[in-house]
């Protein structure tokens, strides 16, 4: 069975672009997660959707977005990106009712 | 809100056993989640605790007590692949949330 994958592995944008990240989850996994990692805050929540819901979304601006498809992909936008952007951006899948996260390889997003 | 308090470096030598501490303070608790991230990998799961007393998995164990909301990850016959960061994380109480609100973790360097 193949593991979440996350596309493209590594970004480089300059600030006001926006970029689009794309999460393909684990087969038959229907919750997907965005978190975005840095150095200094850690791991920090995004939203999740699960079928083509927003069923929860973290302490982020609104330029912050997200969608998710009928094939439970998912894909999260940024726009009008900032230095402070730069990070790697994970996503995890879930089966439903269960509380185990399988993580993407992440998405490793440089602003300049 | 969420605060999830970890030591942020720790080294222990191989062979030996380690303790990982992990505090929190939550506005909604649904469980307890230990995960594994080496450097440039994505995080992997390795334990999962709801109710109070300890989890054992192999050279892992965690406990938690929820009173004193307080947990450790227990790393037994350490292996010099042990050595990753360790990431505490809290499940919202929210009704079908899957978003995990994380530790900014415990780099652990294992020596020979």
């Amino acid at each position: 069975k193949a593991g979440v994958t996350q596309t493209p592995r590594y970004l480089i944008k300059t600030r006001g672009q926006q970029v689009t990240l794309s999460c393909s989850p684990i087969s038959g996994h229907r919750s997907v997660s965005w978190y975005q990692q840095t150095p200094g805050q850690g791991l920090q929540f995004l939203f999740e959707y699960f079928s083509e819901t927003q069923r929860n979304k973290g302490n982020f601006p609104g330029r912050f977005s997200g969608r998710q498809f009928s094939n439970s992909r998912s894909e999260m936008n940024v726009s009008t990106l900032e230095l402070g952007d730069s990070a790697l951006y994970l996503c995890a899948s879930s089966r439903d009712f269960s509380y185990e996260q399988y993580f993407g390889p992440g998405t490793r997003l440089t602003v300049t | 809100g969420q605060n999830i308090d970890q030591p942020t470096e720790m080294t222990a030598t191989e062979g030996a056993i380690v303790q990982i501490n992990c505090t929190y303070q939550t506005s909604g608790f649904n469980g307890l989640f230990w995960y594994q991230q080496h450097a440039g990998e994505a995080p992997t799961f390795l334990s999962y605790n709801v109710l109070d007393g300890l989890e054992e998995k192999g050279r892992f164990s965690s406990f938690l007590s929820r009173s004193k909301g307080y947990s450790y990850l227990l790393l037994k016959e350490l292996q010099m692949k042990d050595s990753a960061s360790y990431l505490c994380a809290v499940r919202d109480l929210a009704p079908g949330a899957n978003n995990l609100f994380f530790g900014t973790g415990t780099r652990l360097t294992v020596i020979p």
